[in-house]
């Protein structure tokens, strides 16, 4: 596709939940990040994969969350047993290499009851 | 550690009215310092790069300056769709987070007309 394409756009789950948000990035973009936004705050880096491997998952706050990269393009970032504060918004974005503009999807709104 | 601070949080103008935005931050050297526009409920849209102090970029009324602490975003005179809030972000040149982007709260900008 011509842009970052994130899905779903809204998930709403219960407390205790497994949820899965995936990206699929610009076509030959290597290098794929996923960031978390709250509400009035930047976004915060989670991880990111250069190709198929994690070069940096520094960012994850607890390993309840688990991204993967499978092929080198699609990602899909996974959270287990979910809390009320995971609710956020969680973008992913990707560029050619480890320099340069980052081009961002539109998020996934993530609300946990 | 990296750290980015923008100033102000919130920044209200009249259109036509002139103004900047402040970026200030400190990182182990200095791979680049990006600016992004938010809209609500979209990710961030790409507007400069900057890697060395001194340089300059300019996009139609948005001029971004870059010393060895500081960014500016300088909006000549805005006009209502100016209105978003505004992103300032570093990427290290060392260190094990030297492939990702560290980001600023923003500046919510608010034109009226």
């Amino acid at each position: 596709g011509a842009g970052v394409s994130q899905t779903p756009s809204n998930k709403v789950t219960e407390k205790g939940k497994y949820v899965e948000l995936r990206c699929d990035p610009i076509s030959g973009h290597t290098a794929l990040y996923w960031y978390r936004q709250s509400l009035g705050q930047g976004p915060e880096f989670l991880i990111y994969f250069q190709g198929t491997g994690a070069a940096d998952d520094s960012g994850l706050p607890n390993d309840r969350f688990f991204a993967v990269r499978p092929e080198g393009s699609v990602s899909t970032l996974k959270i287990q047993r979910t809390e009320r504060g995971d609710s956020a918004v969680y973008l992913c974005a990707s560029r050619t290499g480890l320099a340069g503009e980052l081009f961002f999807g539109e998020g996934s709104r993530l609300t946990v009851l | 550690e990296d750290q980015v601070t923008q100033s102000p949080e919130a920044l209200r103008l009249q259109e036509g009215e002139s103004s900047s935005l402040n970026c200030s931050y400190t990182v182990s050297g200095l791979r680049g310092l990006f600016w992004y526009r938010q809209d609500p409920g979209k990710g961030p849209e790409f507007l400069f790069t900057l890697y060395s102090a001194g340089e300059e970029k300019e996009k139609e009324r948005l001029k971004a300056t870059l010393t060895k602490k500081e960014s500016f975003l300088h909006i000549t005179a805005p006009k209502p769709e100016d209105s978003a809030t505004y992103l300032c972000a570093v990427q290290s040149n060392y260190g094990g987070s030297q492939g990702n982007l560290i980001f600023g709260k923003g500046t919510k900008l608010s034109v009226k007309p």
